[in-house]
């Protein structure tokens, strides 16, 4: 247990709708990344929040945007549903120190069809 | 775009062997991560070395590094079936920003 819960586990939309993804990180974490996961590839960074501002951003369109809250929760939001959002959308928060490990959720499995 | 390549890409080992796994990265590096992940769930942090280390061990693991070559080795000692699972390497920046950029990963079969 990472204490970093992830919502829904798994689910499933249709191509053009939009997504909401939920984190719940640590208390006291104040800085959540959010990566893909394509099936059989590694994680790829989508971007980071810290203290509700984001604080980097990987290769991946606006339609992917995020917010963090002052309770430790974020979301990712994705507009717009291609095929290819199909993933495992992992959310890793850390206390925001230069290589203090991050703690993973379980992540959630969006399929998109 | 993964920044890692590791090798092997798939790995079967009988349980009481040694597996090695080994990670090249491209960019200059802070730090290297290496994780696990079971059947496509979460990532779990096994161990973290900083680029001015070159050896560090953790219970059965070792992991080495040489930024000399841009490339990194994780050795798990005396195998068990419960180490079968996906084992990825990540490295960290310069920038100070957290963002991990990970390999492809190796899948480790461990037989029983």
């Amino acid at each position: 247990e990472t204490g970093v819960t992830q919502s829904p586990t798994h689910l499933i939309k249709t191509r053009g709708q939009q997504v909401t993804l939920r984190c719940s990180s640590q208390s006291g974490h104040n800085t959540v990344s959010w990566y893909q996961q394509a099936l059989g590839q590694g994680p790829q960074f989508i971007f980071q929040y810290y203290r509700e501002e984001e604080n980097g951003r990987g290769n991946f369109p606006p339609r992917f945007s995020g917010l963090q809250f002052p309770n430790y929760s974020s979301e990712l939001n994705v507009n717009a549903l291609e095929l290819d959002d199909s993933a495992l959308y992992l959310c890793a928060s850390s206390l925001g120190g230069v290589g203090d490990p991050p703690f993973f959720g379980q992540g959630t499995r969006l399929t998109v069809v | 775009s993964q920044q890692g390549e590791e090798d092997p890409q798939a790995l079967s080992i009988q349980e009481g062997e040694n597996a090695t796994m080994n990670c090249s990265y491209k960019t200059s590096i802070n730090n290297l991560q290496w994780y696990r992940q079971n059947s496509g769930r979460g990532l779990v942090h096994l161990i973290l070395i900083r680029s001015n280390e070159r050896e560090k061990h953790s219970g059965r693991l070792r992991v080495t590094l040489d930024t000399s070559k841009k490339s990194s080795s994780l050795l798990i000692t005396a195998s068990r079936a419960a180490d079968t699972a996906s084992y990825f390497c990540a490295t960290g920046d310069l920038s100070g920003s957290e963002k991990l950029v990970f390999g492809k990963g190796t899948k480790l079969t461990v037989n029983p």
